[in-house]
């Protein structure tokens, strides 16, 4: 069965303290694997897809790594704007759609 | 960047009537939209897949006859949700699928059945 994992549940940062976010999946066939960015009553916000091991996207603050089996966001020196849920999702092979983690809720204080 | 709309944001309702949500992509041509629920401090769950001129393909559990979804263009979604009741309440939030396999999703719809 397909699975995404995140980990951890929640992290707490101070302002400027970088810190990884954990997304381990099992599927049959990887696709693509995505991360969004979720504030709370809001829908996903768009901000990586990876496809193969080895990749890595960067986005100001944030980059994405991937693995055969995990996939890292990486958070350098983040800012209390950077407080929200992260969510990653895979996508397997043959299908368009998303199987989602629970999530990492990050909280950054000033 | 890609942008999807839905409408209304927010709807409250009486138990027993319909309700109709809105998905739009607004500057790109979707492939495929899909419907997600989320309850509160939880992941979003699948709902629906639906590709334009065909019947959407349901998750396991979910009722098709409850959760009527309409994909009329390559730009528009509809999902109805028939004769609401309480539990029905919740965040409904779609997304489109775009050429290049990329996934937006809309800001989401609070649903609330009185």
């Amino acid at each position: 069965e397909d699975q995404v994992t995140q980990s951890p549940e929640a992290l707490r940062l101070q302002e400027g303290e970088s810190s990884s976010l954990n997304c381990s999946y099992t599927v049959s066939g990887l696709r693509g694997l995505f991360w969004y960015r979720q504030d709370p009553g809001k829908g996903p916000e768009f901000l990586f897809t990876l496809y193969s091991a080895g990749e890595e996207k960067e986005k100001e603050r944030l980059k994405a790594t991937l693995t055969k089996k995990e996939s890292f966001l990486h958070i350098t020196a983040p800012k209390p704007e950077d407080s929200a849920t992260y969510l990653c999702a895979v996508q397997a092979s043959g299908t368009d759609k998303l199987i989602f983690g629970t999530g990492t809720r990050l909280q950054v204080f000033p | 960047g890609a942008v999807v709309s839905q409408h209304p944001s927010w709807v409250i309702c009486k138990s027993g009537t319909s309700v109709k949500i809105e998905c739009r992509s607004l500057d790109f041509q979707a492939t495929t939209m899909f419907w997600y629920r989320q309850f509160p401090k939880q992941s979003l769950m699948l709902m629906a897949t639906s590709n334009e001129g065909s019947k959407a393909t349901y998750e396991q559990g979910v009722e098709k006859d409850k959760f009527l979804i309409n994909h009329a263009s390559l730009t528009l979604s509809t999902l109805t949700v028939t004769s609401a009741h309480p539990e029905d309440s919740s965040f409904y939030i779609c997304s489109a699928s775009r050429f290049d396999n990329e996934q937006f999703f809309g800001p989401g719809t609070r649903l609330t059945v009185l």
